[in-house]
């Protein structure tokens, strides 16, 4: 199975500041395909997941631009340029190259 | 919109069964492959199993493999997951997802406990 690792597993951030989270697969998420079968979620507090990114960089439809994601190979990174309350929640990474799908353990985001 | 509607949890006791039903709409459900993904009390996500948009390949993570069944009626825009030989470590919200999660049901809660 691919383990996804994710760093920190918590953050607090003042309004208006960045934020980052890593994401670490154990194997490559490059497809012959082309594709990078990385995503990005946000389970807000009592909430399904919802989707951010997808495949690395794309933000989904009605996503802020506010969030962005890069990476390649084993080695991403959620960035949030200006953190707003309703940023509150917790942020998993995903792969969907292999099954089983496997998730990162999740980063809490808390508003200081 | 794409919607997605879970129902049939409840709480069951060790060795029971239970069948959950995932109902689609806003999308042509045929289309896509389905997954079930669920979350213990407190926990995180868990990728239980996946079928295909015609419902001819299947997978299951290991630890519900023999006991979890997935099958999907694209006449009737609906997933299920029949769950038997429940154990206490199946406890968690079920959700439903288009794909790996392009969109997500708002989960139901099954509980295995005596």
């Amino acid at each position: 199975d691919i383990v996804m690792t994710q760093t920190p597993l918590s953050l607090s951030v003042t309004p208006g500041q960045p934020a980052s989270i890593s994401c670490k697969s154990s194997q490559s998420l490059l497809h012959s395909d082309g594709k990078t079968y990385l995503y990005w979620y946000l389970q807000k507090p009592g909430q399904s997941p919802q989707l951010l990114i997808y495949e690395v960089s794309n933000r989904f439809s009605g996503v802020p631009d506010r969030f962005s994601g890069s990476g390649s190979g084993t080695d991403f990174t959620l960035k949030i340029s200006r953190v707003e309350a309703e940023d509150v929640g917790v942020y998993y990474c995903m792969q969907s190259i292999q099954l089983p799908i496997t998730f990162g353990q999740g980063t809490r985001l808390e508003i200081k | 919109q794409v919607q997605l509607v879970e129902s049939g949890g409840g709480l069951v006791k060790p060795g029971g069964s239970l069948r959950l039903s995932c109902a689609a709409s806003g999308f042509t459900f045929s289309d896509y492959y389905m997954s079930w993904i669920r979350q213990a009390p407190g926990k995180g996500l868990e990728w239980v199993s996946y079928i295909s948009s015609s419902g001819s390949t299947i997978y299951y993570a290991d630890s519900v493999k023999g006991r979890f069944t997935i099958s999907r009626d694209n006449a009737k825009n609906s997933l299920y997951l029949q769950m038997n030989s429940l154990r206490a470590e199946d406890t968690a919200v079920y959700y439903c997802a288009r794909e790996a999660g392009i969109c997500w049901g708002q989960g139901t809660l099954v509980t295995v406990s005596s």
